[in-house]
Order: structure tokens, then sequence, then C-alpha cells
């Protein structure tokens, strides 16, 4: 158990519709990453969250969006679904950041879309 | 754009042989390179490599990193049945402002016949 909470472990939902996933971190880990994970693509990253704020960008799209709150977990907005985003998501976190010690990931959401 | 290419993309052996998996990468901002063995759910930490030339070892697992041709081996010796999953090379990207990330390849999906 790596000690990285996710939830829901599973979504499924329709095209056009509105999803959040959350993420709570390691205990004591300031910062938060998200993960696209499809078939074809691998392991794509989306966003990173350090102590609440937004520290880099990857290729996440304009129709999702993500917060890290003040008790640092995180959650990661879908808008707008299309088939196309079904994939698993994965949430990981660090103490500082990549840079200084490794990512432990969740377990992912595996998000439908039909 | 940042690259990161595993070789072979899919291994099969006999329990009890020995394998080598290959990652080479071409990255900006370089600041280590990381390993993580992926089962059915979240990938798992396998090792953190920094310097060239200095080889990291958790039991019959091993990997070494080489910044001057850059590229990384993960030796795994006396294979057993709980060794395949699929193995990610993953190296860590510094952008300035606390940025960081990790740039996932494909993967190795190994696969131990016993």
């Amino acid at each position: 158990d790596s000690g990285v909470t996710q939830t829901p472990k599973h979504l499924i939902t329709a095209t056009g519709q509105r999803v959040t996933l959350r993420c709570s971190p390691r205990s004591g880990d300031l910062s938060v990453y998200w993960y696209q994970q499809s078939l074809d693509q691998g392991l794509q990253f989306l966003i990173q969250y350090y102590n609440g704020e937004e520290r880099a960008k990857g290729n996440i799209l304009e129709r999702f969006s993500a917060q890290q709150f003040p008790d640092l977990h995180s959650e990661l907005n879908l808008s707008s679904l299309e088939l196309g985003d079904s994939a698993l998501y994965f949430c990981a976190s660090s103490f500082q950041g990549a840079e200084n010690s490794p990512l432990h990931f969740g377990n992912g959401t595996r998000l439908t879309v039909t | 754009e940042d690259k990161v290419v595993q070789s072979p993309l899919s291994l099969v052996v006999h329990e009890g042989d020995t394998v080598t998996l290959n990652c080479s990468y071409e990255v900006t901002n370089f600041r280590s390179l990381l390993w993580y063995k992926q089962e059915k759910k979240a990938p798992t930490f396998l090792f953190m490599l920094t310097s060239s030339g200095i080889e990291k070892k958790s039991g019959r697992l091993s990997s070494i990193l080489d910044k001057k041709e850059l590229f990384s081996i993960l030796n795994i010796t006396a294979t057993q049945t709980g060794d395949s999953a699929v193995y990610l090379c993953a190296p860590c990207t510094f952008s300035g402002g606390g940025a960081d990330g990790l740039t996932f390849g494909k993967g190795t999906h190994l696969i131990i016949q016993p």
C-alpha cells in the first residue's frame, strides 16, 4: 500500500457529463501529480501541485482542471466528457517533488465514458 | 519534445532466467531516472538513479545509469513468476520554479513462464 488514496475506484458516465476524481496524498507529502494512462498512450503527465499551488502542466486538456486544497488533498475535474477520455487516472505524491523524492502512486480511478 | 524509449516492448522467458530491460532517453533538464513495476494497478517504485555508473541493487533486481550515453538498464536475475509485470522507466526533469515531473516510457511487458 503506497499510502496514496484515490476515490472512486471505478466511474462509468455518459458523454458530455462532468466528473470529479479525488486524491489524498501520503501523510507528509506536499506534491501531488495527476497522470492519465490509456492503452495506446502509456502514462501521460497532466498536472503537478505543490502545497496548494500549481507548479507544472503537461498534456492536460482545457476541459480538465485540478486543484489542491489546504489539507493537501487534490481533485481532478473532467468536463464535457468524450469517449476518448476513458482511461485510468492516477494520482501520485512525493514529499517535495520528483527531483528529490520518488513519486508514490495511488491505485487509480478507472473512468469509462459511454 | 522529451522522448523515452524502452526495449524490448515485450519479453517472455522461463523462470530462473536472467533478463535485461533497456531504457534510452532524450529529455531536457534531466535530474534522475526512476524505474517502476506495474502489475494490475499502481506503479510501484523500484529505483531512483542520479549518478552514472553506480549500480543500485535490491535483492535480485539491479539497475545502472549512463548519463553520457543517455540510457539505463534494469537487470532481474533468477526470475520468478511474481516478476511478471510491466516495467516502466521514467526520467525526472526539472524546469524551474519547483516544476518537475516524470516522463514515462511505454514500458516492457515481462512475462515469466513457470
